[in-house]
């Protein structure tokens, strides 16, 4: 079975602090995903990585960035963590480039920024 | 912009009952589409995946179709039980683009009561 984990359920953080979030998978997937998740809203992308090392921004980069040394890592990094960045942070990964591959997602991460 | 559109937002039924979720979209050319069940506090989890010429597909008690003429699909639950009480998110890709151009519904979220 394919495992997708992430550092942390729950997080509270203070505004202005640097926020790291952690995500492993353990299927030696090439493509890796962050999306917030919000009430009322579908899954938004944030930034993608097919490639260690590579990094592409999504519909939503403003305020994130992200680092992928190994390829079993996917790190989203909060610079400087604001009250609108409270959100259900969802990591997911997937093979090939095929349209077709399911993406498999992480429990997910609850930030809370106050 | 490509848009899915899910109805009902929120759904209440009776233990063994069916129930059938709507899915719209305007996503075009379109390859696949996927719906997912996420549990509370977990990530989302594929359920069915449908290409542009299918028209349905079933995995145990849920069955999806699809009619691309008209951009929609139904996700249609039967027999209910309480562990089907979950968010139902419909995923269309594009034609063109990869994992990254996935476009996210909203969810209908389901709960199912004794």
């Amino acid at each position: 079975d394919v495992k997708v984990t992430q550092s942390s359920r729950y997080l509270v953080k203070r505004t202005g602090e640097k926020v790291f979030l952690e995500c492993v998978q353990d299927m030696d997937h090439e493509n890796m995903f962050w999306y917030r998740q919000d009430p009322g809203l579908g899954l938004r992308l944030i930034y993608f990585s097919y490639d260690v090392k590579m990094k592409e921004k999504g519909d939503i980069p403003e305020g994130y960035s992200v680092s992928r040394e190994k390829k079993e890592r996917f790190s989203l990094i909060l610079e400087s963590a604001s009250t609108n960045q409270t959100s259900m942070y969802l990591c997911a990964s997937s093979t090939g480039t095929a349209v077709y591959n399911e993406q498999f997602f992480g429990p997910g991460t609850r930030l809370t920024v106050l | 912009k490509n848009q899915v559109e899910q109805s009902p937002q929120s759904l209440i039924i009776l233990e063994g009952k069916n129930c059938t979720l709507q899915c719209n979209y305007t996503v075009s050319p379109f390859s696949n589409l996927r719906w997912y069940k996420q549990d509370t506090g977990r990530g989302p989890v594929s359920l069915t995946i449908m290409t542009f010429s299918e028209n349905t597909k079933s995995n145990g008690r849920y069955t999806a179709t699809l009619d691309a003429d008209t951009k929609q699909s139904s996700l249609h639950i039967t027999a209910s039980q309480l562990s089907d009480s979950a968010s139902y998110i419909c995923v269309v890709t594009p034609l063109t683009g990869g994992g990254n151009k996935l476009t996210f519904g909203t969810g209908t979220q389901l709960k199912v009561e004794l």
